[in-house]
C-alpha cells in the first residue's frame, strides 16, 4: 500500500524560503521508473503542478516557476523535499506530493496536502 | 489560465450520464495521453482515469475516458450522488521545455 504524506512549516513570511516534506512508504525511489512530485492548489483554485523528481535523478519542473524550486530526494529515508524560494502571498495554498511512474503516469497516489499561507 | 480547457461547471440528475470535455492543441492533448482525476470536498485529488482510457482498480466502470484529436472527455454513467465533486484533466505539454498541465477543473452538481 502506497501512502505519502507531506510534512513543514503551515506559516511563513514573504520573501522566506518555504521547505517541504514529503515522507512515503509502500515504494522506492530506487525502483525504475518511479518519481515523486509536488502539486499545489491555492484555496478555491485549480490545481497546479510545480515539480517532480524520478528514480533516476531526473529532475523536472514548471517553467513558469523553475527559477523558484529545487526538488531533491533521500532514497534511503524514502523523502522527497521541495524548497521554494522568494515566498508571496499568492503561493498561499495546499501542496500535495503524488507518487508517479512512467507506466501509469503522474500522480496515481497522493498525499493528504499541507495547506501552507504566505503572511506577514 | 490553463492550456488546457475545461468547463467550469457541470450538473446532471441521478442516473443520467454526464461528460465534462477537456480542450487542448497539438502540444498536448494531441499528442500526449489525457488523465483525469477526482477531488471531493476537502479530499486530495484521485486519479480516476490514466492514458486516455484506462482505470486504475476500484474504479467504477461508470466512469470512462475518451481521446480524439485536440480533445478529451470524462464520461460518467449511472450518475450519483457521490460524484458531486471537481474534475480535473491533465496531460504534458510539449512546448518549452515541457511540463504536465492541469484543466482548471469543471465541478459536477447532481440535482
Amino acid at each position: 500500500q502506497i501512502t505519502l504524506k507531506e510534512s513543514g512549516p503551515t506559516l511563513v513570511k514573504p520573501t522566506q524560503t518555504l521547505t517541504l516534506t514529503c515522507s512515503f512508504s509502500g515504494f522506492s525511489l530506487s525502483t525504475r521508473d518511479v518519481g515523486v512530485g509536488w502539486v499545489r492548489q491555492p484555496p478555491g483554485k485549480a490545481l497546479e503542478w510545480l515539480a517532480l523528481i524520478y528514480w533516476d535523478d531526473d529532475e523536472r519542473y514548471s517553467p513558469s516557476l523553475k527559477t523558484r524550486l529545487t526538488i531533491t530526494k533521500d532514497t534511503s529515508k524514502n523523502q522527497v523535499f521541495l524548497t521554494m524560494n522568494n515566498m508571496d502571498p499568492v503561493d498561499t495554498a495546499t501542496y500535495y506530493c503524488a507518487h508517479s511512474t512512467t507506466t501509469v503516469g503522474p500522480f496515481d497516489q497522493w498525499g493528504q496536502g499541507t495547506l501552507v499561507t504566505v503572511s506577514s | 489560465q490553463s492550456v488546457v480547457t475545461q468547463p467550469p461547471s457541470a450538473s446532471g440528475t441521478p442516473g443520467q450520464r454526464v461528460t465534462i470535455s477537456c480542450s487542448g492543441s497539438s502540444s498536448n492533448i494531441g499528442s500526449n495521453f489525457v488523465f483525469w482525476y477526482q477531488q471531493l470536498p476537502g479530499t486530495a485529488p484521485k486519479l480516476l482515469i490514466y492514458r486516455n482510457d484506462q482505470r486504475p482498480s476500484g474504479v467504477p466502470d461508470r466512469f470512462s475516458g475518451s481521446k480524439s484529436g485536440t480533445s478529451a472527455s470524462l464520461a460518467i454513467s449511472g450518475l450519483r450522488s457521490e460524484d458531486e465533486a471537481d474534475y480535473y484533466c491533465a496531460t504534458w505539454d510539449n512546448s518549452l521545455s515541457g511540463s504536465w498541465v492541469f484543466g482548471g477543473g469543471t465541478k459536477l452538481t447532481v440535482l
